[in-house]
């Protein structure tokens, strides 16, 4: 079992829509969670940080619940450049290395 | 401001070769830290340095896979005798300290033929 887990998708949805991703991690002992985008062949970009008490950052919000070891992000209002794939991202406990999910690949048309 | 780069960006190598993958952090960068990622995978950690002192090298796949970054900057992935199963993307990461935001490089596509 991968230690982050999330669905691959794709989500195929129409500008305007609600989208949302959830996330599962298996050890207990990571430090922080972060969802990057990564476009076609690019590098990854930290998207934003996740944080217990839930955060938003315009259209996008993140939450995590540390009892049940989830993460989510919503994406509001899609717009075409949301198209992309999302990585669910947990820093390791000694602060050394992402974890990354295998992504989810989201895909907003007009 | 200029960000993580690598080079070269797309390497050919056929198997059995050695290869070097060269990154170049953000100036002033202490961590630097090393990724795999296979077509339709995330990215997985192979190491990480602090300054020059390579502190994790657990993800490294195997004893082919060496890194060194001699002067706490520049750092090179030297993959030696290469199998098909090392095609992928090899990125490189910064951050100002150890867990601090990570800035990725654009990466190294290498295809093993």
């Amino acid at each position: 079992r991968k230690e982050v887990e999330q669905d691959p998708g794709p989500f195929n949805v129409p500008e305007g829509a609600t989208v949302a991703f959830n996330c599962t991690y298996s050890n207990s002992a990571s430090q922080s969670f972060f969802w990057y985008r990564q476009d076609c062949r690019k590098e990854p970009k930290l998207l934003m940080s996740v944080y217990s008490s839930g955060n938003e950052d315009g259209r996008f919000t993140a939450q995590l619940n540390r009892a049940s070891q989830y993460i989510s992000l919503l994406i509001r209002d899609s717009k075409l450049s949301d198209s992309a794939t999302y990585l669910c991202v947990a820093l390791n406990q000694a602060g050394t290395a992402l974890i990354f999910g295998k992504g989810t690949t989201l895909s907003v048309s007009s | 401001g200029a960000g993580v780069s690598q080079s070269p960006r797309y390497k050919v190598a056929k198997r059995g070769q050695d290869v070097a993958l060269r990154c170049d952090p953000i100036s002033g960068h202490v961590s630097l830290f090393w990724y795999q990622q296979a077509l339709g995978q995330g990215p997985e950690f192979l190491t990480y340095f602090q300054n020059e002192a390579q502190l994790d090298k657990s993800g490294l796949p195997s004893d082919r896979f060496f890194a060194e970054r001699p002067e706490g900057s520049v750092s090179t992935l030297k993959i030696q005798r290469t199998q098909q199963e090392d095609s992928a993307v090899y990125l490189c990461a910064s951050s100002l300290v150890q867990t601090d935001t990570q800035y990725f490089g654009p990466g190294t596509r290498l295809t093993v033929l």
